[in-house]
């Protein structure tokens, strides 16, 4: 069974208008991570949250903001997209694995911005 | 900045033993080696970890070297379904950041 959750897969949306890609964990786990994936790029943190608290990436630009109305749910929004942003983005959370804890993505949404 | 250093691609035939090499010169002692992967339009997949000692589990082994400076991923009988990126990271603790490095895509030959 999926335990993070990414919907849509896939998002279109235009340039300079405002997108939420969405997530939801089962493992009703207190952290939750968004990751940017560029083409031919490995996965680049954006921010992350532990409980309510929410921390953000330096390098992360203000067009990218995120919500976490309760544990099972994240939301990434992007104010005004631009034809820079098309990438996949990976929403993840962690699991206790042998004494330490991993982190489990999810299948990420691949956005396309026009 | 990743803390670790990977060849950027690998070549391996199917069957054999793919073994992925890391160099992680700067990590400290409390600090953990993992490994992912992510297959190609897929999420990373968490493989292995380890601190001091080698381990194996039912996907992969990694071997230490004392003086912990480098890793070693090793794939016993690699297929085709192990055609990947497979990253190498350091991380302190269960709330540390994960930081992705390049990674070494993994092809493997029939």
């Amino acid at each position: 069974d999926a335990m993070v959750i990414q919907n849509p897969r896939y998002q279109v949306t235009q340039f300079g208008k405002p997108v939420t890609l969405s997530c939801s964990q089962t493992l009703n786990h207190n952290v939750m991570y968004w990751y940017q994936q560029k083409s031919s790029q490995a996965p680049k943190l954006l921010f992350h949250y532990y409980d309510k608290d929410f921390n953000n990436e330096a390098d992360t630009p203000d067009n990218f903001q995120s919500r976490r109305p309760n544990t099972s749910f994240c939301f990434l929004d992007i104010r005004s997209p631009g034809l820079g942003d098309a990438a996949m983005y990976l929403c993840a959370t962690n699991l206790w694995d042998r004494g330490q804890e991993t982190q489990y993505f999810g299948p990420g949404t691949r956005l396309l911005v026009l | 900045d990743a803390k670790t250093t990977q060849p950027p691609s690998m070549d391996c035939a199917e069957g054999r033993a793919a073994n992925l090499p890391c160099n992680h010169s700067t990590i400290s002692g409390n600090e953990y080696v993992y490994w992912y992967r992510q297959i190609h339009s897929q999420g990373p997949q968490y493989i292995i970890h380890g601190l001091k000692n080698n381990e194996t589990n039912e996907m992969a082994s990694l071997i230490i070297t004392e003086d912990r400076k480098s890793s070693t991923l090793i794939l016993p009988h690699a297929t085709l379904r192990d055609t990947a990126v497979y990253y190498c990271i350091v991380r302190l603790n269960r709330d540390d950041k994960i930081i992705f490095g390049k990674g070494t895509r993994l092809h493997i030959l029939p």
